[in-house]
């Protein structure tokens, strides 16, 4: 079975300064995708960025970018220019590559509670 | 639009009661899901349905019966509610093969709350 390790339940940040969020995962598997979703208080669940297992080059999307160690099975987050809409838990997913629409489950971590202080 | 859309958003009920959650999502997915948040923000899997049809059952009790009448709707109803049953349900889509296999888009959530 899958697991995602989030080892930070809490961090903080100051505005415009740099964090990284850390995970770590565990799996046989060798073809998966790894995601970081965001949930701010607004309950929304709303995807930040998506890296696919079988590629080195590590995704970025604008501010977020990240660090993706395939076998140290490692997959941190790095927000970058922080701003304070970016507060919200963060959670770190693993799901296998599927061969079947829907035979497949996002493997959530506990998530990282981030508050960017003004 | 809102993409994929849950009612209610928010249930307060009595224990013994029964309650449903309906979801529907206007992407064109093929594959929908039921996710439980816990009090402790922890998310997992209850069910997934692909055009209709039943792919993951978790171990979740019977008194949670999912229902797929089309491949845009997927309700969830709930027998006998429990204290244990309140939660943040969220209802998510995704398409299966193509550029965004894999990727989930999520409802808004719908907090049930038994007393």
């Amino acid at each position: 079975a899958q697991t995602v390790t989030q080892s930070q339940p809490e961090m903080s940040v100051q505005e415009a300064e740099t964090v990284t969020l850390s995970c770590t995962y565990d799996t046989s598997e060798n073809n998966y995708y790894l995601f970081w979703y965001k949930q701010p208080p607004s309950r929304q669940m709303i995807l930040v960025i998506r890296q696919e297992a079988y590629k080195q080059q590590n995704a970025t999307e604008n501010r977020f970018s990240v660090n993706f160690q395939k076998a140290a099975k490692s997959f941190s987050l790095k927000i970058s220019d922080s701003q304070l809409g970016d507060t919200a838990m963060y959670f770190c997913a693993f799901m296998r590559r599927f061969s079947q629409g829907g035979s497949e489950k996002l493997v959530f971590g506990k998530g990282t509670k981030l508050t960017v202080n003004p | 639009d809102t993409a994929v859309s849950q009612t209610p958003k928010y249930l307060v009920t009595q224990m013994g009661n029964d309650k449903s959650i309906k979801c529907e999502q206007n992407l064109g997915h093929d594959t929908m899901y039921w996710y439980k948040q816990d009090s402790k923000k922890f998310l997992k899997i209850m069910f997934s349905y692909n055009n209709k049809e039943l792919i993951i059952n978790e171990t979740v009790p019977n008194r949670f019966s999912p229902k797929s009448p089309d491949k845009a709707h997927l309700n969830l109803h709930i027998n006998s509610l429990e204290l244990g049953d309140s939660a943040v349900y969220f209802c998510a889509s995704s398409q299966s093969g193509g550029s965004g296999a894999n990727v989930l888009t999520f409802g808004a959530g719908s907090r049930l709350t038994v007393l």
